[in-house]
């Protein structure tokens, strides 16, 4: 089946540092998404790319869906100690948005 | 509008039992999806439906089934539990919009298998 690779695992960040996580995958996706998992609860959506090349902002996150339309990557800058979380990617190949495909995740810890 | 609502919020098993998580959704989104997330990984899928009466099976089906009777319900049922079936458990769901994909996850359940 598709697999997603995301990197880095986890990252230890000073408050006002910027971050970067990528997502690679062996196949092409029509739709990458992003998410953030805050500790208990389920994922919540951060950004939506839906053509190769697109590069869209929301707040102080940037996402970029790369030109192959294998992967893609999440910036976030000027960190806060509220950006503690798990980001996920996930790739959609087709419409039916039942089924993604995530990755494993990139735990990122902020110290104040 | 309560979003996607899961229960229980925990539950603990003996190893052969069988019991069903409940899913429910109130936004009358089409797409309904299971998946399990264990420890370090990503969220894997189990089952989903694109509506009433439609169901297929994700990347990891053996020993979970499903049915979608209404559009607001989505039922995960154990047949015979497994220490390899504990896990946090999230239903999903998702309007029909072409290529507006986003899914809207519930809080999950934290189910253990003894």
């Amino acid at each position: 089946g598709q697999q997603l690779n995301q990197s880095p695992q986890s990252m230890f960040i000073q408050e006002g540092e910027d971050v970067s996580m990528n997502c690679t995958s062996s196949s092409i996706f029509n739709t990458w998404l992003w998410y953030k998992q805050d500790p208990g609860e389920g994922p919540v959506l951060l950004i939506a790319l839906y053509k190769a090349g697109e590069l869209t902002s929301n707040g102080r996150l940037t996402a970029q869906f790369g030109i192959t339309r294998k992967d893609s990557f999440l910036n976030i800058s000027a960190s806060i100690p509220s950006d503690v979380g798990i980001y996920f990617c996930a790739g959609q190949d087709g419409i039916n948005a039942g089924k993604s495909t995530f990755g494993d995740g990139t735990t990122l810890t902020v110290k104040p | 509008n309560a979003g996607v609502t899961q229960t229980p919020k925990f539950q603990v098993l003996k190893t052969g039992q069988s019991m069903t998580l409940q899913c429910a959704q109130d936004m009358n989104h089409e797409y309904m999806s299971w998946y399990r997330q264990d420890p370090g990984m990503g969220l894997r899928l189990i089952h989903y439906s694109v509506g009433a009466g439609i169901t297929d099976q994700g990347e990891v089906p053996n020993g979970y089934n499903v049915s979608r009777s209404t559009t607001e319900d989505f039922p995960l049922r154990l047949l015979s539990a497994a220490p390899s079936q504990t896990s946090v458990y999230f239903c999903a769901s998702s309007p029909h919009r072409g290529s507006y994909n986003e899914q809207f996850f519930g809080p999950g359940t934290r189910l253990t298998v003894l």
